[in-house]
């Protein structure tokens, strides 16, 4: 049973607009939410985290947004860039502000984001 | 280098040879993860250390994997008797705490023929 989904496999987008990565969860107990980028041949690289007492947190051009009653968190990246190219991995954890604490993070199994020129 | 170091970047081994897997953490980091990451999947936890201390191995898939970390620092993971159903990349992730989020290397890519 997978308890992060990431319900779309790829995602295309125009440079300069905006891109919306989606992202499901079912275990309740999560209460902090990390999204990482990874590039072929790379390590995930950490991108923007939020906590369950929040609903939205900005950096930059990321902005990553939580619904709690519906188990949804998404990523917007505004205004795409070709540089973001990437996979995109929505990741949870049930230690409350540790990005992992003693159990390790949950992934999904990522979006596939192409910036078109 | 400043970030999570592992090596070999690359493994090829026979089925039933044994393995290891070594990780260098950000220096001063108390937390360490080792993940799995299969083909079109994402990365699945294995274990993790504080410090020297194995608090969870929960992950672990048989009891052919061990992890270790004995100084606190560097960490290796063995893999004894591989099976085709090892290959895999595997990943390893530090950080500062267990309150900041996980930095990760680039993995070691596990090929058992």
């Amino acid at each position: 049973d997978q308890q992060v989904k990431q319900n779309s496999p790829s995602l295309s987008v125009q440079e300069g607009r905006i891109s919306i990565l989606n992202c499901d969860y079912t275990n309740s107990m999560f209460d902090y939410f990390l999204w990482y980028k990874k590039y072929p041949a790379e390590g995930p690289t950490f991108l923007i985290s939020i906590s369950s007492i929040k609903d939205k947190n900005e950096d930059g051009r990321f902005t990553v947004f939580l619904n709690k009653s519906a188990k949804h968190l998404s990523l917007h990246i505004v205004p795409s860039q070709p540089g973001d190219s990437a996979v995109y991995f929505c990741a949870a954890s049930t230690e409350g502000y540790s990005g992992g604490g003693a159990d390790g993070l949950t992934f999904g199994k990522g979006t596939h984001l192409i910036i078109q020129p | 280098g400043a970030g999570v170091s592992q090596s070999p970047r690359y493994k090829v081994a026979k089925r039933g040879q044994d393995v290891a897997l070594r990780c260098d953490p950000i220096s001063g980091h108390v937390s360490l993860f080792w993940y799995q990451q299969a083909l079109g999947q994402g990365p699945e936890f294995l274990t993790y250390f504080q410090n020297e201390a194995q608090l969870d191995k929960s992950g672990l898939p048989s009891d052919r994997f061990f992890a270790e970390r004995p100084e606190g620092s560097v960490s290796t993971l063995k893999i004894q008797r591989t099976q085709q159903e090892d290959s895999a990349v595997y990943l390893c992730a530090s950080s500062p705490t267990t309150h900041q989020p996980q930095h990760f290397g680039d993995g070691t890519r596990l090929s058992i023929l």
